[in-house]
C-alpha cells in the first residue's frame, strides 16, 4: 500500500554519534528497498539499497537492515556528520511494479555540532 | 555524466491554467518516472515511461498526463490547475529493463505554485 506523509518526525543527534532511522513498510510483496537523502532545495539522493533476499547491507558509513517478518527497515549512519543533516526517506518497490516506489513520510535528521 | 535535468525549476500559474514540465534523463537511461512531493502527502508516484510507453500509473486524476520521446526525454502536463496541485514535481530516471526495479536517480524538481 501507499505510505502517506502526515508529519515529519525529527531525530537530533550529536556530531560523531551513530544515528538510526527507522521505517515501517506496508506491502509484504515488496522485494526492493532504497534509502534516499533529501537536502533542502534538492531532489532525493540515493544512499543505499537492499533486496528482500538479504537482511543486511553495508555501504560507506551506512548500513541498512531489513526485517521482513515485521516489515521494518532501518538505516544506520556511523559517526554522523553535520553534512548528514537532511530528510531521509525509505522507499519500497512491490514485485512486478517496475519502477513504482512507495515512499515513507520521511525523518528529519538534525546533527548538532 | 550529466544528471537528470528538469525545467523549469520554478513556475507560478493560476487556477484553470495548464502546465508542461520537462525532464531529460541521464544518458542511456530508458525509464523515466514522475513523482509529486507535497508536505501533506509526501512523495507520490504519478507515472513511469519506458521506451515511449507508459507502463505504470499512480492514483492521480486524468488531468495529469505525460509522454516520452524517442530520445527518452519526458514531459508531464497538468491541465485545469487546482490550488492543490502546488507541489514539487520530481523526475527520476533509471536503466531498468524488464528484470526488475533499479535505483532511481532524481532531478532537482520543478516547483509549481498555483495561485
Amino acid at each position: 500500500g501507499e505510505s502517506v506523509g502526515l508529519h515529519l518526525p525529527t531525530l537530533s543527534v550529536q556530531e560523531g554519534d551513530n544515528s538510526i532511522i527507522n521505517c515501517a513498510y506496508s506491502n509484504s510483496a515488496s522485494d526492493y528497498f532504497i534509502w534516499y537523502k533529501q537536502e533542502s532545495g534538492k531532489g532525493p539522493q540515493f544512499i543505499i539499497d537492499i533486496r528482500s533476499n538479504m537482511d543486511k547491507r553495508q555501504g560507506q558509513r551506512v548500513t541498512v537492515l531489513l526485517n521482513k517478518t515485521v516489515k521494518h527497515l532501518s538505516l544506520q549512519i556511523a559517526a554522523t556528520q553535520p553534512g548528514d543533516s537532511a530528510v531521509y526517506f525509505c522507499a519500497e518497490n512491490p514485485r512486478y511494479n517496475f519502477n513504482k516506489f512507495y515512499f515513507g513520510s520521511g525523518t528529519k535528521l538534525n546533527v548538532k555540532p | 555524466k550529466a544528471g537528470v535535468t528538469q525545467t523549469p525549476r520554478y513556475l507560478i500559474k493560476t487556477r484553470g491554467q495548464q502546465v508542461t514540465l520537462s525532464c531529460s534523463p541521464i544518458s542511456g537511461h530508458r525509464s523515466v518516472s514522475w513523482y509529486q512531493q507535497t508536505p501533506g502527502q509526501g512523495l507520490q508516484f504519478l507515472f513511469e515511461y519506458f521506451s515511449e510507453t507508459q507502463r505504470n500509473k499512480g492514483n492521480f486524476p486524468g488531468r495529469f498526463s505525460g509522454r516520452q520521446f524517442s530520445n527518452s526525454r519526458s514531459e508531464m502536463n497538468v491541465s485545469t490547475l487546482e490550488l492543490g496541485d502546488s507541489a514539487l514535481y520530481l523526475c527520476a530516471s533509471s536503466v531498468t529493463g524488464d528484470s526488475g526495479a533499479n535505483v532511481l536517480t532524481f532531478g532537482a524538481g520543478s516547483r509549481l505554485t498555483v495561485l
